[in-house]
């Protein structure tokens, strides 16, 4: 069946480094892929999204690409701030279905 | 705007109570749903409607029901609470023109804090 695979965390950085969040998937047909992010004590909200190969998502300085190829979405920021600090989840839906598959989430503290 | 609204934001019940979680919508979305978010499994899908008098199970239905007489509403119902429903549940809703082709957003409520003991 459809699954999100992330990368378990919780990530720890430092302000203004590089950040990378694995996600990885699997799917019939040619999911939409999202990125979700839930601020502490607040329901998910969308980060940003791809619907098809090789298009690339980005908000907020955050991207994503859809590799096709390698079942791959994952989320990259240049330069991190403390109140990027919250819990990012992958997701994706399929055409024909109303429903989101989501990954575990992936919490991500930024230190000052 | 308020979007999707949830009450209580936090609760406590005794095995065995019975309670109903709201969720209101005032983006006049057809599509709404309910999940429960516990440590190191996601989000899970329990129940979703595709409209007005329209309801089906998700991933994990047993122990709650869902109603959907307005567009608005989509109330949720544990019939006799039990301490592994000790979880943070969210509706969330969104279009259904669009979301078969996989790309309509969701909008989710800040969460309500159930716990059981």
């Amino acid at each position: 069946g459809n699954s999100v695979t992330q990368m378990e965390g919780p990530v720890t950085l430092s302000e203004e480094a590089f950040l990378t969040i694995n996600c990885t998937y699997t799917a019939t047909g040619y999911p939409s892929l999202f990125w979700y992010v839930q601020y502490p004590g607040e329901g998910l909200q969308l980060l940003l999204k791809a619907t098809k190969a090789d298009d690339k998502g980005s908000n907020k300085g955050f991207e994503a690409t859809y590799r096709k190829e390698t079942t791959s979405f994952h989320l990259e920021k240049g330069s991190v701030q403390v109140s990027d600090s919250a819990v990012y989840f992958c997701a994706l839906k399929t055409s024909g279905t109303y429903k989101y598959i989501f990954g575990t989430g992936t919490r991500l503290k930024v230190l000052a | 705007n308020a979007g999707v609204t949830q009450t209580p934001k936090f609760q406590v019940l005794k095995t065995g109570q019975s309670m109903t979680l709201q969720c209101a919508q005032d983006m006049n979305h057809e599509y709404m749903s309910w999940y429960r978010q516990d440590p190191g499994m996601g989000l899970r899908l329990i129940h979703y409607s595709v409209g007005a008098g329209i309801t089906d199970q998700g991933e994990v239905p047993n122990g709650y029901n869902v109603s959907r007489s307005t567009t608005e509403d989509f109330p949720l119902r544990l019939l006799s609470a039990a301490p592994s429903q000790t979880s943070v549940y969210f509706c969330a809703s969104s279009q259904l023109q669009g979301a078969i082709g996989g790309n309509t957003e969701a909008f989710f409520g800040q969460g309500t804090r159930l716990t059981v003991v």
